[in-house]
């Protein structure tokens, strides 16, 4: 078992550009969770995969945000448009039931310029 | 409103010394509870969790807490630091439907030599 993996773990885009995240969750596990951290805060949930279906989107996913988990594996999420507020670690995570312990991976840091 | 409220942003502790991080939730009923331990540039990783029974919980690397329900607390205590628990901790419940974690703000710990 490897673990919860992210890629890339570094990103740096200019305003205006669109970026793609992808998150790979631990085999077994069919609920997939995206959160984002701005520094020096606790992170924030952004989305939720049963499987291959977003059952659940935070008010802070704006439009210009999407993810997806077309086979119910791995999830990637799209931001387009970057703005500078953009800016954060994003951590993706994933659990075998609700409410079970949820494993994160290591996160992507986003840096809009 | 459901929250977390983590009342220390920075801690500094002497290394050998007792450790006590608080953790206050507002939630409608018992909650599912969780302490995550994140180091700089890194995903969380688990500490402990709550779901029911004993109160006080053991966790990994000497960490317990203890769930109090007439404080709606969950702090976490050490009995003896070590300079590699410097790093930032968060106290975390899932929502009804255990669909998605809501955090608190963190501590960040300093241990000096």
């Amino acid at each position: 078992d490897t673990g919860v993996s992210q890629d890339p773990r570094h990103k740096i885009t200019k305003r205006g550009q669109n970026v793609t995240f992808r998150c790979d969750p631990i085999s077994e596990h069919n609920r997939l969770y995206w959160y984002r951290q701005t520094l020096g805060q606790g992170p924030e949930f952004l989305t939720y995969f049963q499987n291959e279906a977003q059952l659940e989107k935070s008010r802070l996913l704006s439009d210009r945000f999407s993810a997806e988990r077309p086979k119910g594996s791995f999830s990637t999420l799209e931001i387009q448009r970057t703005e500078q507020g953009d800016s954060a670690m994003y951590l993706c995570a994933s659990s075998g039931a609700p409410r079970n312990e949820q494993f994160f991976g290591p996160g992507t840091r986003l840096t809009v310029l | 409103a459901q929250s977390v409220t983590q009342p220390d942003i920075h801690i500094t502790v002497s290394e050998g010394a007792s450790l006590e991080l608080r953790c206050n939730y507002s939630y409608g009923a018992t909650p599912y509870l969780f302490w995550y331990v994140q180091s700089p540039g890194q995903g969380l990783q688990l500490l402990l969790k709550y779901f029911s029974g004993d109160t006080l919980v053991q966790g990994i690397k000497g960490f317990e807490a203890e769930f109090k329900r007439s404080q709606s607390s969950f702090n976490l205590r050490k009995p003896s630091v070590h300079w590699s628990d410097a790093a930032e901790y968060f106290c975390a419940f899932y929502n009804n439907a255990g669909n998605m974690l809501t955090f608190g703000g963190g501590t960040r710990l300093m241990v000096k030599p």
